[in-house]
């Protein structure tokens, strides 16, 4: 079945530094999705990319789908303390249901 | 507009016993999905109902089933309860078939099975 992985698990960063989470499925996708929890919350959408090599940004946070529509990656710039959470990919298969990744969980250093 | 609603918030159950979980989707949403997440850890598919048909299941033993009704809530159902079964059990909607299908999360069922 599908798989869908993201790298790295943790993430540590001081407050002000860059941040990127990776995201590969093993099979292609019609879409994409990321979302963030927060400690001890649920998992919220942020975005949803569609169209092969796609970009969205969101102030500080930058979405991109990969040309053969098989991997993601989610970058913040100049983290701020408010985007600790575990940020998760989801794949959704045509026609199938949706996968998410591990996940990966940023903490920010004040 | 009213977000994803889950029953109860905390559930303690003993180990043997049956756990019901219930869902209610946002408005006008057809699909209802189950995930279980264990403590720290990620989001295992458990169940996909839409239009009041099972779609899609994860890979969960059989004592994990469960239901949508007509008006596209859903229930979970856990038997004979095992002490791993402890988690944090979500549930999510939206409107399939849209093309841009996008899951809203309810606060989640925290099981606790002892």
């Amino acid at each position: 079945g599908q798989q869908v992985m993201q790298i790295p698990q943790y993430q540590h960063v001081q407050e002000g530094e860059d941040f990127t989470t990776y995201c590969n499925s093993s099979t292609t996708l019609s879409n994409i999705q990321w979302y963030k929890q927060r400690p001890g919350g649920h998992p919220v959408f942020l975005i949803q990319l569609v169209k092969s090599g796609e970009v969205k940004k969101q102030k500080r946070l930058t979405f991109q789908f990969g040309e053969a529509k098989k991997n993601s990656s989610l970058h913040i710039t100049a983290t701020q303390t408010t985007d600790v959470g575990t940020y998760f990919c989801a794949g959704l298969n045509y026609g199938q249901n949706f996968v998410f990744g591990p996940g990966t969980r940023l903490s920010v250093l004040p | 507009e009213a977000g994803v609603t889950q029953s109860p918030t905390h559930l303690i159950k003993t180990r043997g016993q049956q756990a019901t979980l219930r869902c209610s989707p946002i408005s006008g949403h057809t699909s209802v999905y189950w995930y279980q997440q264990a403590l720290g850890l990620g989001l295992q598919f458990l169940l996909w109902y839409d239009e009041g048909e099972e779609r899609n299941r994860g890979n969960f033993p059989p004592r994990f089933s469960g239901r949508q009704f007509p008006n596209y809530s859903s229930e979970l159902n856990v038997n004979a309860l095992e002490l791993e079964d402890s988690a944090l059990y979500l549930c999510a909607s939206s409107f399939w078939g849209s093309g841009r299908e996008t899951q809203y999360f309810g606060p989640g069922t925290r099981l606790l099975v002892l």
